[in-house]
């Protein structure tokens, strides 16, 4: 079956500093690729998404690039803030089929200090 | 703006009740999506429907039921409460050809 895995938690950060949060896949042909994020007391958002290989998703200063060859879609955001503290969740999704049903993964818990 | 809606915010149960938790999105979304969150384990997905009248069991549908009988409105059941069943429920939607769901704020269930 499908799978995300992401890197555990938790991640403290210093405003300013350079993030990286991990992400590989298994899953049975090419997939769709999103990052979601859980602001604190919220449902989740779309950060970004990216819909084939080499594809690369930004939004808020945030990007991923999906990697066919690593089974890849980290995401890195070159300096964080305070207000980017939240939980990001990697997940995919196939395009073809009776449903769009995403599959994430558990969710890495980001904490940026001032 | 509304987006979707989800009602109730938090609830407690005790071991044996029932409880229905309603879904509510404005936005003419064909699917709807029922999700558990729990701790390390990221979100399940419980039930689906892809159209009013219709619905459909996804990763983890045990213990729960669903109804669609509006397209509007996704409502998730729960007959006899359990423990295991303490979680938080995210309802979603999404249209039909396009892969985005958006997520409702969330509603957090103890089950005692």
């Amino acid at each position: 079956g499908n799978s995300v895995t992401q890197m555990e938690g938790p991640v403290t950060l210093s405003e300013e500093a350079f993030l990286t949060i991990n992400c590989t896949y298994t899953a049975t042909g090419y997939p769709s690729l999103f990052w979601y994020v859980q602001y604190p007391g919220e449902g989740l958002q779309l950060l970004l998404k990216a819909t084939k290989a080499d594809d690369k998703g930004s939004n808020k200063g945030f990007e991923a690039t999906y990697r066919k060859e690593t089974t890849s879609f980290h995401l890195e955001k070159g300096s964080v803030q305070v207000s980017d503290s939240a939980v990001y969740f990697c997940a995919l999704s196939f395009s073809s089929g009776s449903a769009r049903q995403l599959t994430f993964g558990s969710g890495t818990q980001l904490t940026v200090l001032p | 703006n509304a987006g979707v809606t989800q009602t109730p915010k938090f609830r407690v149960l005790k071991t044996g009740q029932s409880m229905t938790l309603l879904c509510a999105q404005d936005m003419n979304h064909e699917y709807m999506y029922w999700y558990r969150q729990d701790p390390g384990m990221g979100l399940r997905l419980i039930h689906y429907s892809v159209g009013e009248g219709t619905t459909a069991k996804g990763e983890v549908p045990d213990g729960y039921n669903v109804s669609r009988l509006k397209k509007q409105n996704f409502l998730l059941g729960l007959e006899s409460a359990a423990p295991s069943q303490t979680s938080v429920y995210f309802c979603a939607s999404s249209y039909a050809a396009k892969n985005i769901q958006y997520f409702g704020a969330g509603t957090r269930l103890s089950v005692l």
